[in-house]
């Protein structure tokens, strides 16, 4: 089993949806977790970044942990055709913030 | 600052080969880090180095691959000799300390065509 499982999609959306992103995770001693924006042809950026379970908001974009069910989520309101990119769900190892475990990614594309 | 700086973007070599990629950090990160990515494993880390020195290359898939960093501003990661089952991204990222605090950046990849 691999640390973190993600859908890989693709998943299309008109433009001004909302979407949602998930990863599950398999070791419950992970504790932060992080989304991964990737453009084409590009290297991944760092979109957010949470510890534990709850909510964090920044902008159009919310990241949720429920560790409960080791599930973390992505939130997009309002989305844009410029969200449109592979979102890659991560997580360090369990006493290495150095080694991350990546999740496959899910393609997403907003339709105008 | 540039960010992270690969070469060749792209390389198309026959099995069998040496390959050679190389990565420049940005400039005062002390952490460097080589990535490879395919549809089939997604992106794996393979090795990454503190201060010039390896630190975990439990990533490494095989005794082909080998990485040096010889000073703070270089890196590379060669494969000896190289197999159609190692084309993949290979994506080079620096950060500035530790994972808990400092994020990762990474370079745009350099896309390895074994044939």
């Amino acid at each position: 089993q691999k640390e973190v499982e993600q859908d890989p999609g693709p998943l299309s959306v008109p433009e001004g949806a909302i979407v949602s992103l998930n990863c599950t995770y398999s070791n419950s001693a992970f504790q932060y977790f992080m989304w991964y924006r990737q453009y084409s042809r590009k290297g991944p950026e760092l979109l957010m970044y949470t510890y534990s379970s709850g909510n964090k908001e920044d902008g159009r974009f919310t990241a949720q942990v429920d560790k409960s069910s080791k599930y973390i989520s992505l939130f997009i309101r309002d989305s844009q055709p410029s969200d449109s990119a592979t979102y890659l769900c991560a997580t360090p190892a369990a006493g290495n913030f150095n080694k991350f475990y990546f999740g496959s990614g899910t393609k997403l594309n907003v339709k105008p | 600052d540039a960010g992270v700086i690969q070469s060749p973007r792209h390389e198309v070599t026959e099995m069998g080969q040496e390959v050679t990629l190389r990565c420049k950090p940005i400039s005062g990160h002390d952490y460097l880090f080589w990535y490879r990515q395919t549809m089939m494993r997604g992106l794996e880390l393979l090795i990454y180095f503190n201060n010039n020195v390896p630190i975990d290359d439990s990533g490494m898939p095989e005794d082909r691959f080998s990485a040096k960093m010889p000073n703070a501003s270089f890196s590379t990661l060669k494969i000896q000799p190289s197999e159609p089952r190692d084309s993949a991204v290979y994506f080079c990222a620096s950060s500035l300390g530790d994972g808990r605090t400092d994020t990762q950046y990474f370079g745009p990849g350099t896309r390895l065509t074994v044939l």
